[in-house]
């Protein structure tokens, strides 16, 4: 089956550091990829999606570029600030049948910036 | 508002008995899920509604039981609590839209004893 891998369990930073979450997928078909973040307290949040080969998602100064040939979908922020602390998880899921929620989510990475 | 909320947040149950967890969603989502986070694991999906029509995954089929009265709202039932169901239990919703765009609530953490 389909199966998400998330190399780092915990990544500890200084803030201004350079992010890098490692995120690599198998699927038998094309699927979409997405990064949820989850902060204290609360549950998963959309961050954003790519759908095909090539495409960069990003948001709130993270960043993904989908690459097919690396079955890869890592995670980059330039400057990480003290707020970005919070649980990173990749996913993937299908997009072009009626059951687009059904995402299979890797195990996660706890991110802890220091100020 | 994009808000999903869960009751109760916290529930201790003994085993053997029943537990029943609550979601609820104002957004008008066609479809509403239940997924299960154990720790150092990844959230795993239980079941999830599509309007009225409910799909179980096949390795939880018999474990879990839910109901969708109306729109928002959704139950997660658990007839005979075991020790392996403590985990936190993730409701989420999402338009049908085809994003991928699940919006969760805040858990609903199920100790049992």
């Amino acid at each position: 089956g389909d199966s998400v891998t998330q190399t780092e369990g915990q990544v500890a930073l200084s803030e201004e550091d350079f992010l890098t979450i490692h995120c690599n997928y198998s699927a038998s078909g094309y699927p979409a990829l997405f990064w949820y973040v989850q902060y204290p307290g609360e549950g998963p949040q959309f961050l954003f999606r790519a759908s095909r080969d090539k495409e960069k998602g990003s948001s709130r100064g993270f960043e993904a570029t989908y690459d097919k040939g690396t079955t890869s979908f890592h995670l980059r922020k330039a400057s990480v600030q003290e707020s970005d602390s919070a649980v990173y998880y990749c996913a993937l899921g299908d997009l072009t049948g009626a059951n687009t929620g059904k995402l299979t989510f890797g195990h996660g990475t706890i991110l802890r910036v220091h100020p | 508002d994009t808000t999903v909320k869960q009751n109760p947040r916290y529930k201790l149950a003994r085993v053997g008995k029943p537990v029943n967890l609550i979601c609820s969603q104002t957004m008008n989502h066609d479809t509403m899920y239940w997924y299960q986070k154990k720790p150092n694991q990844a959230p795993k999906l239980l079941l999830f509604y599509y309007d009225k029509i409910l799909n179980r995954e096949a390795d939880t089929f018999e474990k879990f039981q839910s109901s969708r009265p109306n729109n928002s709202f959704c139950s997660l039932y658990i007839g005979s609590a075991g020790l392996e169901y403590s985990a936190m239990y993730l409701c989420a919703s999402s338009r049908e839209s085809n994003t991928g765009q699940l919006y969760f609530g805040e858990g609903s953490k199920l100790t049992v004893l």
